[in-house]
């Protein structure tokens, strides 16, 4: 099992670009979850999916951040545009929802740097 | 709003002995709590969950045990080793049964083991 897929694994970027980041699922996986990870807030629940369908996303801080899953084994979270304070580590997480909620398992983290 | 925090920023503790690592919550809609395990660089790891109908339960080296009547929660490692030193957080979920929910996390303590 390879696990939770991000890329990139680290990105520093502008104020004022566009910023993508991908995740893949691990294979089976129907949820998917998006956290942010800073020193000031710890870790945030950003958005998440059911089977491909974004079920809660209050957790997105402005428009200027959207999330697409278009398939079960592909999402994307964007930033446009960037600023500096969102400066942070963005976590995936997937998990299978009738195996217990909670068993979310998290990729590696992408760390993005707004400059 | 309601959220889950942590008591104590930092533990030291001796290699051998044992940890325990304490969380308080407050929203009493919460049913379903979780130990994450981070090390540095790397996603959080899921250790043990425990749902609000039981008050203890136990893995390999570790108990969560869960006092309702406070809303506190705490980790217990038995016989820590210096593979245990990382970051802790406790999370809440509620649990909807038909699908997962994402978590809502506490700020962490970070668990140091002394040689």
């Amino acid at each position: 099992d390879a696990g939770v897929i991000q890329s990139p694994r680290h990105e520093v970027t502008e104020m004022g670009q566009e910023v993508t980041l991908r995740c893949k699922p691990i294979s089976g996986h129907n949820s998917l979850f998006w956290y942010r990870q800073t020193m000031m807030r710890g870790l945030e629940l950003l958005i998440y999916f059911n089977n491909n369908v974004p079920i809660d996303d209050s957790g997105m801080p402005e428009d200027r951040f959207s999330a697409k899953m278009p398939n079960a084994s592909f999402s994307t979270l964007k930033i446009q545009p960037s600023e500096p304070r969102d400066s942070a580590v963005y976590f995936c997480a997937s998990s299978r929802p009738l195996r217990g909620a909670g068993e979310q398992y998290f990729g590696p983290g992408t760390r993005l740097t707004v400059t | 709003g309601e959220s889950v925090g942590l008591h104590l920023p930092t533990l030291s503790v001796q290699e051998g002995d044992n940890s325990i690592i304490n969380c308080a919550y407050s929203n009493s809609a919460s049913d379903y709590f979780i130990w994450y395990k981070q090390e540095s660089g790397k996603g959080p790891q899921f250790i043990i969950d425990i749902r609000s109908n039981m008050d203890k339960r136990q893995g390999q080296r570790v108990t969560v045990l869960l006092n309702k009547t406070v809303k506190h929660l705490s980790l217990q490692i038995a016989a820590t080793q210096p593979g245990d030193s990382a970051v802790y957080f406790c999370a809440e979920n509620r649990y909807s049964g038909g699908g997962a929910d994402g978590l809502t996390f506490g700020k962490g303590t970070h668990l140091i083991i002394q040689p």
